[in-house]
């Protein structure tokens, strides 16, 4: 039973570099997330999407961007990787926006340098 | 709008004593309220949710929570702490935000667990 998958776990950018975080979710959710969580803090929503197509803007979405082209799929880019964006990302899905809980993904640790 | 204290940055116990660990919300309608669980290096676990049910809550590994219209307050509590306990707990507040489950996150308690 996967639930949701993050690729890769761990990476270091250099600064101005660009990647793709990737995450995959096989529970059939509508509802995707993605989270930043900086040292100390609680989790900070990047972006989400509440079905295949369709996108919005979380707290903290500038640097980032998303895409949603299949229910299973919701992949983070970061076009212009900045100190600042040194963090662990979390994806999350739902199956819709009551008050069902979110299933979380291991993270990914990425550090710009 | 919604928020969530959680009043404890760490808390640290012996194996066997209780834990508790606390949290204040603020919202100005009914929340649904969650405490999550993170061990290192991994994603966040759900320990237990209240959703305007009963409002003693019961979750995985012996834990439970308390919800405390009167106080605003949502306490995670255990009877007897044991090693693998020791994580980082986030009690979270949910609320509508423009068609989203939206989740608000405490900054989060570290819990250690003393031999």
């Amino acid at each position: 039973n996967a639930g949701v998958t993050q690729t890769p776990k761990f990476r270091i950018l250099k600064i101005g570099q660009s990647m793709t975080l990737q995450c995959t979710q096989d529970m059939n959710h509508n509802y995707m997330y993605w989270y930043r969580q900086d040292p100390g803090m609680g989790l900070k929503l990047i972006y989400y999407s509440v079905g295949a197509g369709i996108t919005d803007k979380g707290e903290v979405p500038n640097g980032y961007n998303v895409s949603r082209s299949t229910t299973e799929d919701f992949p983070l880019r970061l076009e212009l990787a900045a100190p600042s964006q040194t963090s662990v990302y979390f994806c999350a899905s739902s199956v819709d926006s009551s008050n069902q809980p979110q299933h979380f993904g291991d993270g990914t640790r990425l550090s710009i340098l | 709008a919604q928020s969530v204290t959680q009043l404890d940055s760490h808390v640290s116990v012996s194996e066997g004593t209780p834990v508790l660990l606390r949290c204040n919300y603020s919202s100005s309608y009914s929340p649904s309220l969650f405490w999550y669980v993170q061990h290192p290096n991994k994603g966040l676990q759900l320990l237990l949710k209240y959703t305007s049910a009963a409002t003693l809550v019961k979750g995985i590994n012996g834990f439970e929570a308390e919800f405390k219209k009167s106080e605003t307050s949502f306490h995670l509590t255990k009877p007897s702490a044991h090693m693998s306990d020791a994580a980082e707990y986030f009690c979270v507040v949910s609320g509508f935000g423009g068609g989203y489950n939206k989740l608000i996150f405490g900054a989060g308690t570290r819990l250690a667990v003393h031999p």
